[in-house]
């Protein structure tokens, strides 16, 4: 697992509300990723960082701010919760080697 | 646009058959697929693929990449009810997944 955690790991909140979910990794690596996991969608990139406040955007990445201070610590934002937005979401870092490892995953409640 | 597209959706069979799971791809500056298995929690990494008809295997399963026409396949033998969970693909360039195929193995 690569010593990748996320918090909080469940979560329900209200429409319009902010949330920050917390991406921490404990490996050095560089490549860090944001995904949500939707039925019938797989997993979908929302943002990914190569490097302290280096970002891009994903293919879905439309309400969603991150931001990395630090090497270990990636955060994903909603500014404003919406329903849709209900999901599963992974943290995922890629070590030097080109392998992707994954957090445990938050499952994000939006009501 | 970058896609990757995972065939068959679902698939159902029983124990002891063996299965052929597809991952075609599109995308610009290719640089390695990678399968992953999906039970209940967060994938795990299977297989990662660079070069063309070099078979990786890892006891009853195993993968292939075809470069040439752009798709890799995922071979479980003899398959049991503990390989039932959700397979992905990704592309290895933005980490685009494909949508998974859900294998269910029955008794």
């Amino acid at each position: 697992d690569a010593g990748i955690t996320q918090s909080p790991r469940h979560k329900v909140t209200e429409t319009g509300t902010p949330v920050t979910l917390r991406c921490h990794q404990t490996e050095n690596h560089r490549y860090m990723y944001w995904y949500r996991q939707d039925p019938g969608h797989g997993l979908r990139l929302i943002h990914y960082s190569y490097g302290v406040k280096d970002t891009d955007k994903g293919e879905v990445s439309d309400g969603y701010s991150v931001s990395r201070s630090k090497t270990e610590d990636f955060l994903l934002t909603l500014e404003s919760a919406t329903s849709s937005q209900t999901s599963v979401y992974f943290c995922a870092t890629t070590g030097f080697e080109g392998l992707q490892y994954f957090g445990p995953g938050t499952r994000l409640t939006v009501t | 646009e970058d896609k990757v597209v995972q065939s068959p959706l679902s698939l159902v069979v029983h124990e002891g058959d063996t299965v052929t799971l597809n991952c075609s791809y599109e995308v610009t500056n290719f640089r390695s697929l990678l399968w992953y298995k999906q039970e209940k929690k967060a994938p795990t990494f299977l297989f990662m693929l660079t070069s063309s008809g070099i078979e990786k295997k890892s006891g009853r399963l195993s993968s292939i990449l075809d470069k040439k026409e752009l798709f890799s396949i995922l071979n479980i033998t003899a398959t049991q009810t503990g390989d039932s969970a959700v397979y992905l693909c990704a592309v290895n360039n933005d980490m685009r997944f494909g949508a998974g195929t859900r294998l269910t193995v029955k008794p």
